[in-house]
């Protein structure tokens, strides 16, 4: 079955605690991106990837860091996570088309994240 | 910087009324993509508009992409109980996506 898995779906820490957000998808996509959700703010982009070895910022990127050492796996890493950051997080894949374009975004079941 | 705004927030309607929310950017798209996210749940893809001027439908649901390819905006007709959720657009800038915040569709049977 094609989806995008994430682990853990629930994580409550501690201030400063760093953790890690493991993504995967198994439909052998080029981009794969992450998202918060804050009520009242959509979705907004953390990072991209727009294949292994090749990341970017998004909108608001700071206190994250992400790798794309393989294509399947796309982990968001907060080293020394804080309050502001509890959220909700998804991670989305999607295929490239030529031109630069992205098909539909498959999103995984998001990780609902506390930081006390 | 680049922003996607999305009215109404929420919106309340009868079984059977119509919905239309609609999307702003305030730069020019390359495309622009339509999701559903119902309570609890993940954002599911339901279409993409990519050429200026598009129409697109989907049974009761018809999106449309302006002419600048700066607005979007999607209709449902005689809404239904299944409707219900949250709608957001999605502008694609270069390699990033701009979401906008969402209209919250509550439909009363």
């Amino acid at each position: 079955e094609a989806q995008v898995t994430q682990n853990p779906r629930y994580l409550i820490t501690v201030t400063g605690k760093k953790l890690t957000v493991t993504c995967s998808q198994n439909m052998n996509h080029e981009y794969m991106s992450w998202y918060r959700q804050d009520p009242g703010l959509g979705l907004r982009q953390i990072y991209y990837s727009m294949n292994v070895e090749v990341t970017d910022k998004g909108d608001v990127p700071e206190g994250y860091k992400v790798s794309r050492k393989e294509k399947r796996n796309f982990p968001l890493i907060l080293e020394s996570p804080s309050p502001n950051q509890t959220s909700l997080y998804f991670c989305a894949s999607s295929l490239s088309q030529r031109g630069g374009s992205y098909n539909e975004q498959f999103f995984g079941p998001g990780t609902r994240l506390t930081v006390l | 910087g680049q922003q996607v705004m999305q009215i109404p927030q929420y919106q309340h309607v009868q079984e059977g009324e119509d919905f239309t929310t609609y999307c702003n950017s305030s730069t020019t798209l390359s495309n622009i993509q339509w999701y559903k996210q119902r309570p609890g749940g993940h954002p599911v893809f339901l279409i993409q508009l990519v050429k200026s001027g598009e129409v697109k439908k989907q049974k009761r649901l018809t999106f449309q992409f302006g002419e600048a390819k700066k607005n979007s905006s999607l209709h449902i007709t005689a809404t239904q109980t299944t409707d219900v959720g949250t709608y957001f657009c999605a502008g694609q800038d270069f390699n990033k996506f701009y979401f906008g915040s969402g209209t919250k569709l509550n439909v009363k049977p």
